[in-house]
């Protein structure tokens, strides 16, 4: 089993909709959680964190299950700008001060 | 602004040929940063995990003797791939965190390296 497990995609959505994103992660121990977003042959870019309690930014929400394990990533009102691939990436713990990524979902608005 | 740099942004060099690449942390002093490597639409895969003024860390399956890594100072660290061929050629991509458990990694812009 993948460490951080994502739907890889794509997801063609319209604009406008809104869509979307799950991930599970495996290890019990992880103590945070971001999205990321990487814009074809660009580095990842932080989007936001996710909390706990859940968190929103704009047209963006994220929300945390511990229980499940599972962290979303929910867009609004989607725009031709989001099309990108959404890394969901965890903080394993356990002794790694690196990030373990998702493989990524990949989001193609279109007009 | 960026708070993560890395150069060069693009190499194509012969096969045999060693290139380095260097990554500094612009706002803050890391004592650790780290190198992922990106094949087409694939995840980034943790390389190597650089630690200020002793040796890296290298991840499973990747060799220490093919990917050199130094972080001679708290702002910079470099990749060197020796000896590069074509299965080499990569997306190579630093990043480095801040002070703090719950702090997010900021990345550098990366590298493409091409190998002919």
């Amino acid at each position: 089993r993948k460490e951080v497990e994502q739907d890889p995609g794509p997801f063609n959505v319209p604009e406008g909709a809104t869509v979307a994103f799950n991930c599970t992660y495996s290890n019990s121990a992880s103590q945070s959680f971001f999205w990321y977003r990487q814009d074809c042959r660009k580095e990842p870019k932080l989007l936001m964190s996710v909390y706990s309690s859940g968190n929103e930014d704009g047209r963006f929400t994220a929300q945390l299950n511990r229980a499940s394990q599972y962290i979303s990533l929910l867009i609004r009102d989607s725009k031709l700008s989001d099309s990108a691939t959404y890394l969901c990436v965890v903080n394993m713990g356990t002794g790694r001060r690196a990030l373990t990524f998702g493989s990524g979902t990949r989001l193609q608005v279109q007009p | 602004g960026a708070v993560v740099s890395q150069h060069p942004s693009w190499v194509i060099c012969k096969s045999g040929t060693s290139v380095k690449i260097e990554c500094r942390s612009l706002d803050f002093q890391a004592t650790t940063m780290f190198w992922y490597r990106q094949f087409p639409k694939q995840s980034l895969m943790l390389m190597a995990t650089s630690n200020e003024g002793s040796k890296a860390t290298y991840e499973q399956g990747v060799e220490k003797d093919k990917f050199l890594i130094n972080h001679a100072s708290l702002t910079l660290s470099t990749l060197t791939v020796t000896s590069a061929h074509p299965e080499d050629s990569s997306f190579y991509i630093c990043s480095a965190r801040d002070t703090g458990t719950n702090q997010p990694q900021h990345f550098g812009d990366g590298t493409r390296l091409s190998i002919l």
